[in-house]
């Protein structure tokens, strides 16, 4: 059974702290996406990973793959309220497979 | 250019109802993938299909549930005799060919049984 594993589940911040979520798997991905999913909508792209080692960065984002492409982290600088939502890992273990997702993180940012 | 199209919106259903999904892909996409989420938690896959073929049915439940994508028209995910278990928001995305993972979700349609 291929598994992401998405840590922590629930983070409540205030407005300026940093933050980190991870993204874990036991298997190797041949590709890595995060979206961002706001309360009643679908989820929305963010950024793909695919080479290990890769980190991407869209503005206080920054995205990293492990070098296994096993794992990888998102990071925010300075968290505003708008980055309130949930954020979810997802890979593909097999080109042309299926996507399969973590089970999120709610990321709640106070004033 | 209109997005991934889902309806409808919201369906509310008594047990022992059929509840039929329908989902529109992106203009020039031939592949769509259903996801059903629950409360707090990310996706869970159902079904990937390809237009009249079903690539990847490993996550959909064995009796009840069906999906369809026809040559012409939307795809239908369709469930039998709904139980209240089945209360959730139910996801379609589509992409232009095989997974690369970067897909295309609409709103979802969320199906509350009662």
């Amino acid at each position: 059974t291929q598994l992401l594993e998405q840590s922590p589940q629930f983070l409540s911040i205030q407005e300026g702290e940093n933050l980190t979520v991870y993204c874990n798997s036991s298997s190797v991905f041949s590709s890595l996406q995060w979206y961002r999913q706001e309360p009643g909508e679908g989820p929305v792209l963010l950024v793909t990973v695919v080479t290990g080692g890769e980190v991407k960065k869209l503005k206080r984002l920054t995205f990293q793959f492990g070098d296994a492409r096993k794992d990888s982290s998102l990071h925010i600088t300075a968290a505003q309220p708008g980055d309130t939502g949930l954020y979810l890992c997802a890979g593909v273990y097999n080109q042309g497979g299926k996507l399969i997702f973590g089970q999120g993180t709610e990321l709640s940012v106070k004033p | 250019n209109a997005g991934v199209m889902q309806n409808p919106r919201h369906l509310v259903r008594r047990r022992g109802q059929e509840a039929r999904l329908r989902c529109s892909p992106m203009k020039g996409h031939s592949h769509v993938y259903w996801y059903r989420q629950l409360p707090e938690e990310g996706l869970k896959f159902m079904v990937y299909l390809q237009k009249e073929n079903i690539i990847d049915e490993s996550g959909m439940p064995k009796e009840r549930f069906s999906a369809e994508f026809p040559k012409e028209g939307p795809s239908i995910l369709r469930i039998q005799q709904v139980v209240r278990g089945d209360s959730a928001a139910y996801f379609c995305a589509s992409s232009p060919g095989l997974t690369t993972g970067e897909l295309f979700f609409g709103e979802g349609s969320r199906l509350t049984v009662l």
